[in-house]
């Protein structure tokens, strides 16, 4: 069974850092490009960033570049997500999840954890 | 960036009924649409990518359809656990987005 948990959320001031986590089992983790996915309170789902398999590609929403870096350790099954200067409008829900698209292309996420909640606030 | 203009924002629907919703691309994305469920607390649920392609394990009562920019899901038979909040993503082009969502409610 494919588990994602993620980790790392919590109270952090404007202009704060925070270390997300996702551990993830039950699958060929070295094998599957990631992603981090958001949904503030009241609001849709944003897609925040993709990863590729071995690391070597990322891509960010507008609203987090330059702010945000996403990693990934092979050797640990275990996506991150930097966050740094953090803003309000960066509180929200973060959700890691396995894209199975696959052939270099992105986009569809067949399994996902349950969240982390990141509060952004003074 | 290629909006998902997503609708109805809700809709309340009876067990046995069929409810659609539909999502308008601003940009051509091909088939290169996924449907998704969300529950409260819950992580969520890929239903349907390429445009109407079931995802294993999912209930046949689940379909999506397209023509042209325009991508329906259909929930035929409603049941009491298909009350969440559903979301179309377009995977055309980065930055992926998402519709604004349906908040669908079971009388």
């Amino acid at each position: 069974e494919v588990q994602l948990v993620e980790s790392g959320g919590g109270l952090v001031q404007p202009g704060g850092s925070l270390r997300l986590s996702c551990e993830a089992s039950g699958f060929t983790f070295g094998s599957s490009a990631m992603a981090w996915v958001r949904r503030a309170p009241g609001q849709g789902l944003e897609w925040v960033a993709s990863l590729s398999i071995n690391g070597d590609k990322t891509y960010y929403a507008d609203s987090v570049w330059g702010r945000f870096t996403i990693s990934r350790d092979n050797s640990k099954s275990t996506l991150y997500l930097q966050m740094n200067s953090l803003r309000v409008e960066d509180t929200a829900v973060y959700f890691c999840a396995k894209d199975f698209r696959g052939g270099g292309n992105y986009g569809w996420f067949d399994s996902w954890g349950q969240g982390t909640l990141v509060s952004v606030s003074s | 960036d290629i909006q998902m203009t997503q609708s109805p924002s809700s809709v309340s629907a009876s067990v046995g009924d069929r409810v659609t919703i539909t999502c308008r691309a601003s940009q051509r994305i091909s088939g290169w649409l996924a449907w998704y469920q969300l529950k409260p607390g819950k992580a969520p649920k890929l239903l349907i990518y390429a445009a109407s392609t079931l995802q294993g394990g999912v209930p046949s009562r689940f379909s999506g359809s397209s023509s042209g920019p325009d991508f329906t899901l259909t929930i035929s038979n409603l049941q009491p656990e298909d009350s969440a909040t559903y979301y179309c993503e377009q995977a055309g082009s980065f930055p992926l987005t998402f519709g604004q969502g349906t908040r669908l409610d079971i009388k």
